[in-house]
């Protein structure tokens, strides 16, 4: 079966301070990988995907960026956090070939101060 | 990418009343539609994913309806309980992608 693992579930950073958020799945082979954010008052926003390795597209401009080094790892990043980089933010699969689906991880909680 | 809209934004219930909420999408390049229940700050929880014009699925009070043709999918849930207040997202599925709509919000007074 397949699993999907985020971590960490919450974080405190200073602004200006970098961000390594990390997502990894198992089980599965050559999955669509995602990450969105919820911000306070706002549904659930699609900020990068990809379909495969060294493959990223971004949905919305802003002070983050991603990488996917490995078939199943997804990794959000940002060299300096703003204050409103703050908010909840999910990794999530779907399978690459088509079929319907999509699983989330838990979730970060990430609070710039 | 499918662009969705969700309708309404939010909705406040009694308990014990029935209520439905409204997802549209373009219905050219579609394969899927996926409902899920979210909670703030939590992982949202799939309900149902649908492909064909016409399904109907069902789980406990809640239930769904897909039309391919004209874009749109129904959720019902039946006999609305505070435990069902949550923003309850869709997102079709076109080999895109898997954007969400904004959600419905929905509040169930005790």
């Amino acid at each position: 079966s397949q699993t999907i693992h985020q971590w960490p579930a919450t974080l405190v950073q200073p602004v200006g301070s970098p961000l390594s958020l990390e997502c990894t799945v198992e089980g599965t082979s050559n999955p669509n990988l995602y990450w969105y954010r919820q911000a306070a008052g706002r549904g659930l926003q699609l900020l990068f995907y990809s379909v495969g390795i060294g493959q990223i597209s971004s949905e919305v401009p802003q002070n983050l960026s991603a990488s996917r080094p490995q078939d199943r790892q997804f990794i959000l990043s940002s060299k300096k956090l703003l204050l409103s980089d703050s908010g909840f933010y999910l990794c999530a699969w779907s399978f690459g070939g088509g079929e319907p689906g999509a699983f989330f991880g838990q979730g970060t909680r990430l609070t710039v101060v | 990418i499918l662009n969705v809209e969700q309708s309404p934004q939010s909705l406040h219930v009694q308990e014990g009343d029935s209520t439905n909420f409204t997802c549209s999408f373009p219905s050219s390049n579609f394969y899927a539609l996926h409902w899920y229940r979210w909670e703030t700050a939590k992982s949202p929880e799939a309900l149902f994913v649908m492909t064909l014009n016409g399904d109907e699925k069902k789980k406990g009070r809640i239930s769904a309806t897909l039309n391919t043709k004209e874009g749109y999918s129904y959720l019902y849930i039946k006999g609305s309980q505070p435990e069902d207040s949550a923003t309850y997202l869709c997102a079709p599925d076109g080999n895109t992608p898997l954007v969400f709509g904004k959600g419905t919000r929905l509040s169930v007074i005790a």
